[in-house]
């Protein structure tokens, strides 16, 4: 099983440009997550896709949008990157009521 | 507020037992995790205890739930060198008809022989 698939794994960005992360599930999980991981901060929650058709704010949205394209496919997109957008971003899926969440290997974005 | 919280790093030897402690705040979490990440990967869930209980027991795994502090650990017995990860607690808060996991910065435990 695949479970949940990031990409890319890597990425370098100027300042201003814009990119797309892609995140695929699986697993017919209705509720998926995107997170980004800072050294110190452990993980903050960007958005969020209770299910399909519906996406909402988590903690630290602005710099980003998401799309839910359908149950399978959440993807998060950096519009005009930014230096503070330095991080390693992870997508995560779980069935909706339940909070074991199944994550991504990650992406680590850096914007110069 | 939501806030959780960790020690950094822990160093144990091989064999040692490993106490790994989190402070929550929210005092309505319905259960409590812990996630394991291992170098270049992702979080994976190792244990959760659900908030009405004290004590959970897992093979090596002893989680530990004290809600009147508001303090949770993650005991390891014989900690092995492929217990080297950062472990990180979590709350679970709901958000009407959401559940919010919220992290803690994660711990790193280095194993040494």
């Amino acid at each position: 099983n695949a479970g949940v698939t990031q990409t890319p794994k890597f990425q370098v960005l100027k300042t201003g440009q814009s990119m797309t992360l892609q995140c695929a599930q699986d697993m017919n999980h209705n509720s998926m997550y995107w997170y980004r991981q800072d050294p110190g901060m452990g993980l903050r929650l960007i958005y969020y896709s209770a299910s399909e058709g519906t996406t909402d704010k988590g903690e630290v949205p602005n710099g980003y949008n998401v799309s839910r394209l359908n149950k399978r496919e959440f993807s998060l997109r950096l519009e005009s990157a930014a230096p503070s957008q330095t991080s390693v971003y992870f997508c995560a899926s779980s069935e909706l009521g339940t909070d074991e969440a199944f994550f991504g290997q990650g992406t680590r974005l850096t914007v110069v | 507020g939501e806030d959780v919280e960790q020690s950094l790093f822990l160093s144990v030897r091989e064999g040692d037992s490993s106490v790994i402690n989190c402070t929550y705040t929210d005092s309505s979490s319905t259960y409590l995790y812990w996630y394991k990440q291992e170098p270049g990967a992702g979080l994976q869930l190792l244990t959760y205890i659900f908030s009405n209980m004290d004590m959970k027991q897992d093979q090596r795994l002893t989680v530990l739930l004290n809600k009147k502090d508001k303090h949770l650990s993650l005991r390891i017995a014989d900690t092995q060198t492929g217990d080297s990860a950062i472990y990180f607690c979590a709350e679970s808060i709901g958000t009407g008809g959401y559940n919010k996991l919220i992290f803690g910065a994660g711990t790193r435990l280095a194993v040494h022989p």
